[in-house]
């Protein structure tokens, strides 16, 4: 598998701020990442596929605006919410797309966002 | 979308009995992954499937690809409690977006084990 990790683990924010998640591949070097959104008692929503060296593709219904994706390494992907609202507070995971030929993807540890 | 309906929506059982679950789809899948999430944390590979009536175990895990490609099984024997969470069936499929294949999930089995 792959080793994965998300940073911070838990955020708080105030509407109207900004906030970045970073997301790692720790232990090879990850060309496609996805980021997935889950709100409580549901299950995981693709949101975009993040490619190294560029842009990501957004999911139906996702604003790539407000979403911005940068996947400036081969180990690293940053989701930044921009303008924060209440009804963005969720749990969002990131994923890498397994080394081999496969369709495996190896999450992170997710990062709960919490906007006030 | 492709949408995967997995049942049960939890279950309550005795430490040291055993679990079934299923994942049932309208499309055909060429891949069956499951995860299991522990509250507060991402999912975490359990079992991969790629080919249909492929049978595969992984410790007391055992999950099946089924024949028509439309479905797929998890069974866990001599449940133990670390066994409780939620376990979610997930397949590939081209979303919208239109990059690499993404992974649409069921909507989870809450496994709950009973003192």
């Amino acid at each position: 598998g792959a080793v994965v990790s998300q940073h911070p683990s838990r955020v708080i924010c105030k509407s109207g701020t900004s906030v970045k998640i970073e997301c790692r591949s720790l232990d090879f070097q990850a060309t496609t990442m996805f980021w997935y959104r889950q709100f409580p008692k549901q299950s995981l929503m693709l949101m975009a596929t993040s490619n190294e060296g560029s842009k990501a593709t957004y999911e139906q219904g996702v604003e790539k605006d407000k979403f911005l994706i940068n996947h400036a390494s081969l180990t690293l992907s940053t989701l930044t919410v921009t303008s924060a609202h209440p009804e963005d507070s969720s749990f969002y995971i990131c994923s890498v797309k397994g080394p081999l030929v496969t369709y495996e993807q190896y999450f992170g540890p997710g990062t709960r966002l919490t906007v006030t | 979308g492709q949408q995967l309906n997995q049942s049960p929506q939890s279950m309550f059982i005795q430490e040291g009995e055993d679990v079934s679950m299923n994942c049932t789809s309208s499309s055909i899948f060429n891949t069956w992954l499951w995860y299991k999430q522990d509250p507060g944390e991402g999912p975490v590979l359990l079992i991969a499937l790629y080919k249909a009536g492929e049978l595969t175990s992984n410790g007391r895990l055992t999950a099946q690809f089924g024949i028509t490609r439309k479905d797929s099984f998890l069974n866990i024997s001599a449940s133990i409690p670390s066994d409780v969470g939620i376990y979610f069936c997930a397949g590939p499929v081209k979303y919208s977006g239109g990059g690499a294949d993404g992974l649409t999930f069921g909507k989870g089995t809450h496994l709950i084990i009973q003192p």
